[in-house]
Formats: C-alpha cells, sequence, structure tokens
C-alpha cells in the first residue's frame, strides 16, 4: 500500500546508545517532516525537510539529528539517547498542496 | 507564531448521540488551513475533516462537521450519532498556505481524547 514507512516500530534504548529512525515514502511527495507526540503536549515538529536537499529546525530540535537521503526517504537520529527523548515518533510528508499530511504508523521509543 | 488551544482533555459521549470539539486558535493572517486528526488505539494520524479559511461554508464529512467562526477564531469538530469506532484521541491542526513560503508545518493542539459509551 502506498504511503509512509517508519521502521522501527518498538524500540528500547539505554541512555547514551545511539539510533536512527527511518523512515521513506513513496508517494512522491516534497515535503518530509518527524514530529513527536507525548502525553498532554500533542504532536511537536523536531525537523523537516520542505524539499529534497533542505532541512530546517522545528520547534524541539535538541538532541536530534536529520538526513534528506533523497526524495522518498528522511531519518531522524538521536546521537545520545536521554530518558526525556522517551516518545512516540511520527514522520509525515506532504505534497505541493494545502492537504494535510500522510503519517507513518509511528515508533515507540523507550530510553532507560 | 501560531498557536492551537483544545481545552477539554477528555469527552464522554453515549453511542448515537451527539458530541462537539472545541478548539481555538491565534494567528494574524487571513489565510490558513484547519484540520481535525483522529488517533485510535492503532496511534494511526487519520485526517477526519479539513477547512480553508476563505470559504464561508462549514465543511462536512459524512457525520462529522465543522463549526467554524473565523472572527472567533474557533473550529469545533461536532459528531453525529456517534459509534463505538469513534472512541480516539482527537487533534485539532492550523497549517499555513504553501504560498506563503514556508514549508506547510502543521502546529498541533494537545488533544481531545473521546470516549464512547453504550
Amino acid at each position: 500500500n502506498a504511503g509512509v514507512t517508519q521502521t522501527p516500530k518498538f524500540q528500547v534504548l539505554k541512555t547514551g546508545q545511539s539510533m536512527t529512525l527511518q523512515c521513506a515514502q513513496d508517494m512522491n511527495h516534497n515535503s518530509m517532516y518527524w514530529y513527536r507526540q507525548d502525553p498532554g503536549m500533542g504532536l511537536r515538529l523536531i525537523y523537516y525537510s520542505a524539499s529534497e536537499g533542505t532541512t530546517d529546525k522545528g520547534e524541539v530540535p535538541n538532541g536530534y539529528n536529520v538526513s534528506r537521503l533523497n526524495k522518498r526517504e528522511f531519518s531522524l537520529r538521536l546521537e545520545s539517547a536521554a530518558p526525556s527523548q522517551t516518545s512516540v515518533y511520527f514522520c509525515a510528508s506532504s505534497d505541493l498542496d494545502d492537504y494535510g499530511y500522510t503519517f507513518g504508523s509511528g515508533t515507540r521509543l523507550t530510553v532507560v | 507564531a501560531q498557536t492551537v488551544t483544545q481545552s477539554q482533555p477528555e469527552m464522554s459521549v453515549q453511542e448515537a448521540e451527539t458530541v462537539t470539539l472545541s478548539c481555538t486558535y491565534d494567528t494574524s493572517e487571513s489565510d490558513y488551513y484547519l484540520f481535525w486528526y483522529k488517533q485510535p488505539p492503532s496511534r494511526q494520524m487519520i485526517l477526519v475533516i479539513r477547512q480553508e479559511a476563505y470559504k464561508q461554508q462549514n465543511a462536512t464529512e459524512n457525520r462529522f462537521s465543522v463549526n467554524f467562526q473565523k472572527a472567533a477564531k474557533s473550529f469545533s469538530l461536532k459528531i453525529s450519532d456517534s459509534q463505538l469506532g469513534d472512541a480516539a484521541m482527537y487533534f485539532c491542526a492550523y497549517r499555513r498556505p504553501l504560498y506563503t513560503g514556508t514549508a506547510s508545518k502543521l502546529t498541533f493542539g494537545t488533544g481531545t481524547r473521546l470516549q464512547v459509551t453504550l
């Protein structure tokens, strides 16, 4: 099925470990986004990529890095995980129109 | 910066009844888009309904409709004939138009958890 694919779906990390969350979309969308969802705080934008080759910080970028590998793929890296990064992470994409996003199914990350 | 406020953390409705979820937003712009997303326990984010600010007519999608009050900056979601499958977290979201030159970033409210009872 067409859409946004995120891997992994679940992950447990120890404090200080690193990992990369992968995201790929097959809809030929230009823009891609990474959000985190925390209880009582809604979804907050971490980083986004308006088009291939560009990335920009969102509302909560500290502790994260991103790579727009090509038009399809947008990865999120945690270099040194901290318990405060325990969250559900969503990748999303959108096209050059004014409709909403297509979301991935999310990654539940726990940092112990 | 735009902000979106959902003042009802939790709501409850009986099956077949009608419920209204509230959303207010703050913006200095005249043109924008508003959305309601549903997040069931599966965690998937599902677009429920979309409203363009330049349209005076309220959007409707089957049992879902909105009450868009531009002057009051209010965007409420009405769910009619509620069903058990409507139980979910609902998020209101705001987005600037693409012609403003910004990436189409969505700003979300904190969500309202809707419980549907028999």
